[in-house]
């Protein structure tokens, strides 16, 4: 069965600062990863996808993220972190055989000025 | 020109009664989704319908109902509300079950029951 782990539940850093969220998935085959922030009472917005190719994956807002097959890591990052990124952070994986987008369960990120 | 509307927005009700929450979507998707997240944020797969064929049913109370009249629409019937169904109900579609759409799946902007 496919799982997703996000073992931070907060993530706290200064604006301007570099921030990474992490997550790691179990998956059978190649997986489809996914990234997706909420915001307060907000639906999720798509930031970035990894489905093949190039291991760094740039998105949405200046995230990116890299896929690390080995570690089977999905980890997200920023270079410079806003306040505004300030949201609650959910990663996905999805096997090839087209099951239903499973989640973590979600990391808090808190970006103070 | 919404891509996946939910209603309604808010729903307030009490113990025992039966709602509904609509979904449609307009991207010509094939596959529809319902998902709960909880109080915790926890979310959670309930369903899934591909052109109006339930492909996804995970363990749910048989209360809940979902209904898709067409690939459009997929609607969430609860039967005999509980305390412990407050929570959000997200709608969400892809391309169809097999191949993605390029942000994988659009959600809803979420549907917050309470119950009391």
């Amino acid at each position: 069965a496919q799982s997703v782990a996000q073992p931070e539940d907060q993530v706290n850093v200064a604006e301007g600062n570099p921030l990474t969220v992490k997550c790691t998935y179990s998956v059978s085959g190649n997986p489809y990863l996914f990234w997706y922030v909420q915001y307060p009472n907000r639906g999720l917005q798509f930031l970035l996808k990894y489905i093949t190719g190039d291991n760094l994956v740039k998105g949405s807002y200046g995230f990116e993220a890299e896929f690390n097959k080995s570690q089977t890591s999905f980890h997200l990052k920023k270079p410079s972190a806003l306040v505004s990124d300030s949201a609650l952070y959910f990663c996905a994986v999805r096997d090839q055989a087209g099951t239903a987008l499973i989640f973590g369960k979600g990391t808090t990120l808190s970006v103070s000025s | 020109d919404t891509a996946v509307s939910q209603t309604p927005k808010y729903l307030v009700t009490q113990m025992g009664n039966d709602k509904s929450i609509k979904c449609e979507q307009n991207l010509g998707h094939d596959t529809m989704y319902w998902y709960k997240q909880d109080s915790k944020k926890f979310l959670k797969i309930m369903f899934s319908y591909n052109n109006k064929e339930l492909i996804i049913n995970e363990t749910v109370p048989n209360r809940f109902s979902p209904k898709s009249p067409d690939k459009a629409h997929l609607n969430l019937h609860i039967n005999s509300l509980e305390l412990g169904d407050s929570a959000v109900y997200f709608c969400a579609s892809s391309l169809d079950q097999g191949q993605l759409n390029p942000y994988g799946y659009t959600f809803g902007s979420g549907t917050r029951l309470t119950v009391v």
